[in-house]
């Protein structure tokens, strides 16, 4: 079946460092891809997606790219901020399928 | 308008009472979403309504009773909860499958 493994983390870094976490998938046929951040207290966001191979996710200075020969989109950021705390959950979804299947989430902590 | 709609933000009830879950969407999505959520834990999936029909039930227990009463509105009718059953429930929508999926913020369930 359908599964997406990522670092579980907690990962803890200092404002401006460099942020990757790591996502892989697998999947009969070619999944789009998601990740999703949840703040404290709130539901979750949509951060970025990608929906073929070598498409390039983007949002807030986040970035991650579909990768097809590796089963793999992880995340990245050059300088992370304290405000990017949160918990992150990368997802796929199957062609025509309603059901999202998520990575157990990793917790990031941006420390000043 | 990227907003799914969930009232209310906080619930308590007991275990003998009924109570209901509500959320809305005015984006136009066909496909809408209810997922359970434990601490520390991915969501995950309850039931998916798709066109107004009920198109996957996740085997949850018949104490969860969903409701699709048009395509912005989803209501989780909920009736003799168990402790085990306080959890973040999320509402969300998609377009259609292998789209996108917006989230509430959700609804912080305390069954005692």
């Amino acid at each position: 079946g359908n599964s997406v493994t990522q670092m579980e983390g907690p990962v803890t870094l200092s404002e401006e460092a460099f942020l990757t976490i790591n996502c892989t998938y697998t999947a009969t046929g070619y999944p789009s891809l998601f990740w999703y951040v949840q703040y404290p207290g709130e539901g979750l966001q949509l951060l970025l997606k990608a929906t073929k191979a070598d498409d390039k996710g983007s949002n807030k200075g986040f970035e991650a790219t579909y990768r097809k020969e590796t089963t793999s989109f992880h995340l990245e950021k050059g300088s992370v901020q304290v405000s990017d705390s949160a918990v992150y959950f990368c997802a796929q979804a199957g062609a025509g399928s309603y059901q999202l299947t998520f990575g157990k989430g990793t917790k990031l902590s941006v420390i000043p | 308008d990227t907003e799914v709609t969930q009232t209310p933000k906080h619930l308590v009830m007991g275990m003998t009472n009924k109570k209901s879950l509500k959320c809305e969407q005015h984006m136009g999505h066909r496909a809408m979403y209810w997922y359970k959520q434990k601490a520390k834990k991915p969501p995950e999936l309850m039931f998916v309504y798709s066109y107004e029909k009920l198109s996957i039930n996740e085997s949850v227990p018949s104490r969860f009773s969903p409701e699709c009463p048009n395509s912005s509105l989803l209501n989780l009718h909920l009736h003799a909860l168990q402790p085990e059953d306080s959890a973040l429930y999320l509402c969300a929508s998609s377009q259609t499958g292998n789209t996108e999926a917006f989230f509430g913020q959700g609804t912080r369930l305390t069954v005692v």
